[in-house]
């Protein structure tokens, strides 16, 4: 099984502030990453998907880069919809797993 | 625009075993294009993929779940289904069910959501 590790566990950060986010896969998951957002009580929310490619609707603040094992989400500048939980997934081999989860909140 | 709602039981005694239904709307469990998921995430923890079915009935779980599973489509009612046995605290959870493309960009990456279901296993 493949091992995704997120950091950090917690981003404290400000509006307008610019937030990276890592994703490291313990073994190589070439582009079949993908990146959501989560908040409370709502289900996750599809960002990114196959590293870089925006899904349907999302806004241009959110990117996503990388290849093999080492992938991050940027967001450009944060605005007060995007304090959240994010979490990275792939699908490079079965069973496809997803990371602990980066908690972006308000500083 | 597809829907995906899940039903079924919010409480299961220790032992016994989880059922639960994930109804489709505004698209067909038949479509050569999807494979039809569940998801699960313990209270305040995250994510994990219980398994998928395809449109031909193939299915696929994960291997952490000592084959307790089972995945069912009934094409009639544009639905399927999830059947987890033997079921501890352990399996305590919000389930959701989540429809996955196959074979275009994206593919295994979920974009279309039921809400969620919190299924607490408790005597």
């Amino acid at each position: 099984e493949i091992v995704l590790t997120q950091s950090p566990a917690t981003l404290s950060l400000s509006p307008g502030e610019r937030a990276t986010l890592s994703c490291r896969a313990s073994q190589s998951v070439s582009s079949y990453l993908a990146w959501y957002q989560q908040k409370p009580g709502q289900a996750p929310r599809l960002l990114i998907y196959d590293a870089s490619n925006r899904a349907t609707g999302i806004p241009a603040r959110f990117s996503g880069s990388g290849s093999g094992t080492d992938f991050t989400l940027t967001i450009s500048s944060l605005e007060p919809e995007d304090f959240a939980v994010y979490y990275c997934q792939h699908r490079s081999n079965w069973p496809w797993t997803f990371g602990q989860g980066t908690k972006v909140d308000i500083k | 625009q597809v829907q995906l709602q899940e039903s079924g039981p919010g409480l299961v005694k220790p032992s016994e075993t989880l059922s639960l239904t994930c109804t489709v709307s505004g698209g067909s469990v038949n479509s050569g294009t999807y494979f039809w998921s569940w998801i699960r995430q313990p209270p305040g923890k995250g994510l994990e993929y219980i398994g998928y079915i395809s449109y031909t009935g193939s299915t696929n779980d994960n291997p952490s779940l000592k084959s307790r599973v089972t995945i069912s489509v009934d094409t009639s009612k544009n639905q399927y289904s999830l059947k987890l046995s033997s079921v501890t605290a352990a399996d305590t959870a919000v389930y959701y069910c989540a429809r996955v493309t196959w074979g275009v960009p994206g593919a295994g990456m979920p974009k279309d959501w039921g809400q969620g279901i919190l299924v607490t296993v408790s005597s």
